[in-house]
């Protein structure tokens, strides 16, 4: 059974530019989130997509936006890129959208802003 | 809102001992659950327990086992028989319903805690 995919693993960007990562949950889950780890701020939650619905979002400006598919595949954006932007990008699928299941992650998109 | 404390930036121990990480949670949600994740240094997320807030037992998974203590919202985890490939960054989370109690969207992070494994 594939886990979560997440393309690409690496990224070097420049300031003031916008990237992509992609996000293929497990088959079958509905449920994508994203997350953001850095040193300083630890793990932050982003957003959370459930039937192509964003039903939660995190503390982060409107530069981060995402969208999920009907295949569950999820994307994130961010636009105008700043250094500390710099960071790893988890993303993580779960079954359903209640109740107390479990989430798998995947390896994370390491994002440089240079 | 919720918020999760590991007090153990760091902790050491020798190979094939336990040992036991600390987490503490605060909620005033009554319905939650707690994890435990393992992340080694490719970055992956690992799941390890699940603890939920209406067991009544301690959650075990293998080497691993929850510490579950309600009234003091503690949930540590105990890790028996370390083995060298148990170095890593250890997370504990929590998961409790959004707006409504409907679903559950969010998982709360601790600033975790690097485990050393020593031969």
């Amino acid at each position: 059974k594939a886990g979560v995919t997440q393309t690409p693993r690496y990224l070097i960007k420049t300031r003031g530019q916008q990237v992509t990562l992609s996000c293929s949950p497990i088959s079958g889950h509905r449920s994508v989130s994203w997350y953001q780890q850095t040193p300083g701020q630890g793990l932050q939650f982003l957003f959370e997509y459930f039937s192509e619905t964003q039903r939660n979002k995190g503390n982060f400006p409107g530069r981060f936006s995402g969208r999920q598919f009907s295949n569950s595949r999820s994307e994130m954006n961010v636009s105008t890129l700043e250094l500390g932007d710099s960071a790893l990008y988890l993303c993580a699928s779960s079954l359903a959208a209640g109740g107390n299941y479990g989430y798998t992650f995947g390896s994370g998109t390491r994002l440089t802003v240079v | 809102a919720q918020k999760i404390t590991q007090t153990q930036p760091g902790m050491f121990v020798q190979e094939k001992e336990a040992v036991t990480l600390d987490c503490t949670y605060d909620t005033s949600d009554q319905s939650y659950g707690l994890f435990w994740y393992k992340q080694p240094s490719s970055g992956e997320m690992i799941f390890l327990i699940y603890q939920g807030s209406y067991d009544e037992q301690n959650a075990t998974e293998g080497r691993y086992s929850l510490n579950f203590q309600k009234a003091r919202k503690s949930a540590n985890l105990v890790i028996s028989a370390s083995q060298l490939g148990d170095s890593a960054m250890y997370f504990c989370a929590m998961r409790a319903p959004l707006a409504g109690g409907t679903s559950y969207g969010k998982l709360t992070f601790g600033q975790g805690t690097i485990l050393t494994v020593h031969p």
